[in-house]
């Protein structure tokens, strides 16, 4: 059965604090990962997909790298306006007749 | 690029009454899918169309929930009747490519509230 884990499930940084999101995930053939962003009271927003281990997606400061095993959303220099809730996502190969499996999330706070 | 709509942002009921939610996908998306989302977890799956077609329907609680998709365009989710455990946020979403990339974009969302 398809897994996804994030850790951990809240960090609260200071402004300029850098640090790193965890996804582990467990599927049979992996055929994406995916990152999304969710605000609260909105709908989650993509943000990237990676496809195979040493992939690695950055946009301003984010950047989201991929091993055999788990994903790593890096925060670096974070701003107030980067706290949300990051979800991870799973698509297998063979099962869950490809489609997306989340994870519970991790919630984001920077102070200023 | 108008995003996909869902209404209503919000709703209360009583249990044992009925619920419907309406979404209209971003023009020209031909997959459409309906999520749940509970409080602190992540969005799951409920169904997935293809235009039309309900390609996958395993997830959804049948003997209560309905969806349809007329047209391949605006689709409707139905709960009847609702129970308590059925208060969640009902998550549209569509994509054009069937989530082959995994870009799926997503409404704000129906927060369902049965009391």
């Amino acid at each position: 059965e398809d897994q996804v884990t994030q850790s951990p499930e809240a960090l609260r940084l200071q402004e300029g604090e850098s640090s790193s999101l965890n996804c582990s995930y467990t599927v049979s053939g992996l055929r994406g990962l995916f990152w999304y962003r969710q605000d609260p009271g909105k709908g989650p927003e993509f943000l990237f997909t990676l496809y195979s281990a040493g992939e690695e997606k950055e946009k301003e400061r984010l950047k989201a790298t991929l091993t055999k095993k788990e994903s790593f959303l890096h925060i670096t220099a974070p701003k107030p306006e980067d706290s949300a809730t990051y979800l991870c996502a799973v698509q297998d190969y063979g099962g869950s007749q490809g489609n997306l499996i989340f994870g519970k999330g991790t919630k984001l706070s920077v102070k200023p | 690029e108008a995003g996909v709509v869902q209404s209503p942002r919000y709703k209360i009921i009583e249990k044992k009454q009925p619920v419907a939610f309406w979404c209209n996908p971003i023009s020209g998306h031909n997959t459409l899918y309906w999520y749940r989302q509970n409080l602190g977890q992540g969005p799951e799956l409920l169904i997935r169309y293809e235009n039309e077609e309900a390609v996958d329907d395993s997830q959804l609680p049948k003997d209560r929930f309905s969806a349809e998709r007329l047209k391949g365009v605006d689709s409707t989710l139905k709960i009847q009747p609702a129970e308590l455990g059925d208060s969640a946020v009902y998550l549209c979403a569509s994509s054009s490519n069937g989530g082959g990339t995994g870009e799926l974009f997503f409404g704000e969302g129906s927060r369902l509230t049965v009391l």
